[in-house]
């Protein structure tokens, strides 16, 4: 079964600390993956997409297709990247992503 | 800019009665989806829908159905609510061909049944 994990549920980090969300996939087949965020009272919404290979509000992620993984990372956090992230790959040929549990990033000042 | 609309932003319901979460897009798009979405167990799909009167069920329908008279209008229906119901419900939208995969999300319908 085709399957995403992000092990934290929460993590805690410093402003300017460097932060990295694990995501890991199984999938057959050639994934397309996604980081989506929500900041508080805020609505849910596309952070980044690896085909795009560009770098969001500082965010990148590599898709490591060897190891199945899909970190999201940034060198400096800063306090208003405080939010809940999810990693949602696409579940192949009928339009659903499959979402993980995400994980709620803390970052403090 | 894609617009998602969900009707209410908040709902407070009896048990036993029948709800209705209306959900409407503005850009045209193909599929839409409904989700609920509860802390420690991220977002689940319930139902969508990927062309008018065309639904699919996702993990969760028990309890639940959908409704797609209008591309634009993607109604979720709880026939008789349950206290187990409660939640916070995201209506989703998008587009078919190369961005067919980025979800536009509204801003959320949080329910409680009483």
């Amino acid at each position: 079964a085709q399957r995403v994990t992000q092990p934290e549920k929460l993590l805690s980090v410093f402003k300017g600390a460097p932060v990295e969300l694990k995501c890991n996939y199984s999938y057959s087949g050639s994934p397309e993956l996604f980081w989506y965020v929500q900041y508080s009272r805020q609505r849910l919404q596309l952070l980044l997409r690896h085909i795009s290979r560009e770098s969001i509000k500082g965010f990148t992620a590599d898709l490591n297709k060897g190891e199945t993984s899909f970190h999201l990372k940034k060198p400096f956090a800063q306090e208003e990247d405080s939010a809940m992230y999810y990693c949602a790959p696409y579940a192949g040929n009928n339009r659903k992503l499959i979402w993980g549990l995400g994980t709620s990033l803390a970052v403090n000042p | 800019d894609v617009k998602v609309t969900q009707s209410s932003r908040y709902l407070v319901k009896r048990t036993g009665e029948k709800v209705f979460l209306e959900c409407v897009q503005d850009m045209d798009h193909e599929n839409m989806f409904w989700y609920r979405q509860d802390p420690g167990l991220g977002l689940r799909l319930i139902y969508f829908s990927y062309d008018v009167k065309m639904k699919e069920k996702g993990d969760i329908p028990e309890g639940y159905s959908v409704s797609r008279e209008k591309k634009e209008r993607f109604s979720l229906i709880l026939e008789s609510a349950s206290t187990n119901q409660t939640s916070m419900y995201l209506c989703a939208s998008s587009p078919e061909g190369l961005a067919k995969n980025i979800q536009y999300f509204g801003a959320g319908t949080r329910l409680s049944v009483l």
